[in-house]
């Protein structure tokens, strides 16, 4: 039961790179949601989806781009990497239909920017 | 923005004490989740509280919903080693959306043994 998964866990970029992560869920959730998780802050949302061919911005979203091209995956691009983008990044997944839907969570991606 | 404010932020506490942390909004939540996370793990649900007033229990955790549906707290009895992750609440915007959840900065517990 692989539930939300995210690729890679671990990644070095040098400023000015650029990367995509990939998060993929198997449970046939509509909503999807990229956060970033800082010290002291909490988890902020960058961008979510609420359906295939469908993104939004979230909180914290510059600097970021997704695409929601099978419903199952959930990209999250960083077109020019900074350091400020030294982050661990989290995705999750919910249903749709509900009053009150849980949020499954991937493991994280670590991402340092030197 | 709909701000969650958790205190305390920190927390550091003996086997068997007991311990409360509150999570606390000037804005209305059409309900509040509570998460815990563990170290290099994602945050994992514990509990949803829907109506005003409304108390959970599960185990030795006990989580109450504000009357006005703005705050939350979090109830430990008699903490234990493997209690220790931080806890964060999080709230969905009341008004229509149902998916767009909210994070607290969380509280980092450690009960030591």
């Amino acid at each position: 039961n692989a539930g939300v998964t995210q690729t890679p866990k671990f990644r070095v970029l040098k400023t000015g790179q650029s990367m995509t992560l990939l998060c993929a869920q198997d449970m046939n959730h509509e909503y999807m949601y990229w956060y970033r998780q800082d010290p002291g802050m909490g988890l902020r949302l960058i961008h979510y989806s609420v359906g295939e061919g469908t993104t939004a911005k979230g909180e914290v979203p510059d600097g970021y781009n997704v695409s929601r091209l099978k419903k199952q995956n959930f990209l999250l691009g960083l077109e020019s990497a900074a350091p400020s983008q030294t982050s661990v990044y989290f995705c999750a997944s919910s249903s749709a239909g509900r009053v009150v839907a849980e949020a499954f969570f991937g493991q994280g991606t670590r991402l340092t920017v030197v | 923005t709909q701000l969650l404010e958790q205190s305390p932020q920190f927390l550091s506490i003996q086997e068997g004490e007991n311990l409360t942390v509150y999570c606390n909004s000037s804005s209305v939540f059409s309900s509040l989740q509570w998460y815990r996370q563990e170290p290099g793990e994602g945050p994992v649900l514990l509990v949803t509280v829907v109506t005003g007033g409304e108390v959970k229990k599960l185990k030795r955790l006990t989580f109450q919903f504000g009357d006005a549906r703005k705050d939350s707290s979090l109830h430990i009895t008699a903490a234990q080693p493997g209690d220790t992750g931080l806890y964060l609440c999080a709230g969905l915007n009341s008004g229509g959306s149902n998916y767009k959840l909210t994070f607290g900065k969380g509280t980092l517990l450690t009960v030591n043994p």
